[in-house]
């Protein structure tokens, strides 16, 4: 148990459907992260959210949509997805002051086929 | 170098050998490097954060090394158990007020009974 909780951990979706992730963080950090996972790839960083302000979306296509609506809980709005999107989608949080910042402690992950 | 890259891309070992990967990462603007072990089915935990050039720190069987100046890292496994299985990543952070970590592809280690 890590203190970083994502939900579902399984999710198949069709190309029209709108869907949600979900994730909880119970260790009172100030910043949490979307990251993405593609077969033989390293973890991509999708977005980051630092003291719940969006400060980094990195390249990432509108369909996919965060929103952090206070400090301990992130989502990631799903909408009109690819197949090419099906991967492991991690949460992660960390805190960060200045240019310092602790490891990050990372959720079990979503995988998400898109049919 | 412009990623973090690690190496090798996967490892097989007999049960009590010892071993070590490599992680690689920019030198310039670095501010740390951090190690995780990422088991199936689990979250990626981290082992390490090193931050000085020349540190070494150790968890149990497990250590690492920082090199800043030639940008490398070395993780070594000593007596290697079946549960050390696992992906080992390491993640270069640097340069931002927000913890953005580079992530490598990861080694990815087998230890056989």
């Amino acid at each position: 148990e890590t203190g970083v909780t994502q939900t579902p951990r399984h999710l198949v979706m069709g190309m029209t459907n709108k869907k949600s992730l979900k994730c909880e963080q119970h260790l009172g950090h100030n910043a949490m992260y979307w990251y993405k996972q593609s077969a033989k790839k390293p973890l991509e960083l999708m977005f980051v959210y630092s003291l719940e302000e969006r400060v980094e979306n990195n390249s990432v296509p509108s369909r996919f949509s965060p929103e952090c609506p206070n400090s301990s809980h992130l989502f990631l709005h799903l909408h009109t997805l690819q197949p090419e999107d099906s991967a492991l989608y991690l949460c992660a949080s960390s805190q960060v002051w200045g240019e310092r910042n602790t490891e990050a402690f990372f959720g079990q992950g979503t995988r998400l086929t898109v049919v | 170098i412009l990623n973090v890259e690690q190496s090798p891309q996967s490892l097989h070992v007999q049960e009590g050998d010892s071993t070590n990967f490599t992680c690689s990462f920019p030198s310039s603007n670095f501010y740390a490097l951090h190690w995780y072990r990422w088991e199936t089915a689990k979250s990626p935990e981290a082992l390490f954060v090193m931050t000085l050039n020349g540190d070494e720190k150790k968890k149990g069987r497990i250590s690492a090394t920082l090199n800043t100046k030639e940008g490398y890292s070395y993780l070594y496994i000593k007596g290697s158990q079946p549960e050390d299985s696992a992906t080992y990543l390491c993640a270069s952070a640097g340069g931002t007020s927000y913890g953005k970590l580079t992530f490598g592809q990861g080694t990815i280690l087998t230890v056989h009974p």
